[in-house]
């Protein structure tokens, strides 16, 4: 199976911040990756498909990119709603396997 | 909107059984998965269901023990546990896959979960 790798696994910054997430798949996935983010006590929210397609009504400050096995998410912006915790998801076939997270803290 | 129930206590080697109402879309015209998460761990993914019930995946952790099926008049997802262990304590999340066809581009909308606890 195909495994998923995140970094770093936590990254403290500040509101205005760009901040950058790297997931990388053992083998080549193309661009079948998705992204996540999930806030303490609630359930995870969808934000990116195909590695850089923006889900419908996710801010613009976030963007995907990458293809094959190294993929990137950067919020050019840090807002205080962004504060959360990323997966990465390998998509298209199962088994559909999620990262293990990376979580953007407040600096 | 998904809403999950059947959560519960249950000791090593019970079964349960969970279940999730799906409304406000046409529920069997996609293709579904049940996400488990431990409590301050990842997500990982159980298992997914066809349009019709015809196709079913499974994690290997759970397979041969788990069963996933839906009634489309009823708009149910449901999970079915047996030989449950000590590991498949966790967060249960139903969860709708954004396409209708059978490569997945990722999971759109999400319940709020259903914990189960498999404890003695």
């Amino acid at each position: 199976d195909i495994q998923m790798t995140q970094s770093p696994s936590y990254v403290s910054a500040s509101v205005g911040d760009r901040v950058t997430i790297t997931c990388r798949a053992s083998q080549d996935i193309s661009n079948w990756l998705a992204w996540y983010q999930q806030k303490p006590g609630k359930a995870p929210k969808f934000l990116i498909y195909s590695a850089s397609s923006l889900q419908s009504g996710v801010p613009s400050r976030f963007s995907g990119s990458g293809s094959g096995t190294d993929f990137t998410l950067t919020i050019s912006s840090l807002q205080p709603e962004d504060f959360a915790t990323y997966y990465c998801q390998k998509a298209n076939s199962f088994p559909f396997t999620f990262g293990p997270g990376t979580k953007v803290d407040i600096k | 909107q998904l809403v999950e129930s059947g959560g519960g206590l249950v000791q090593p080697g019970g079964s349960l059984r969970l279940s999730c109402a799906a409304s406000g879309f046409s529920f069997n015209s996609y293709w579904m998965h049940w996400v488990r998460q431990t409590p301050g761990k990842g997500l990982v993914w159980v298992s997914r269901i066809s349009l019709d019930g015809a196709t079913t995946n499974y994690a290997d952790s759970v397979k041969g023990r788990f069963t996933i099926s839906r009634d489309n008049a009823k708009k149910m997802l449901y999970l079915q546990m047996n030989s449950l262990r000590a590991e498949d304590t966790a967060l249960y999340y139903c969860v709708r896959d954004m396409s209708v066809l059978e490569w997945s581009y990722g999971m759109d909308v999400w319940g709020q979960g259903t914990m189960v606890t498999v404890s003695s």
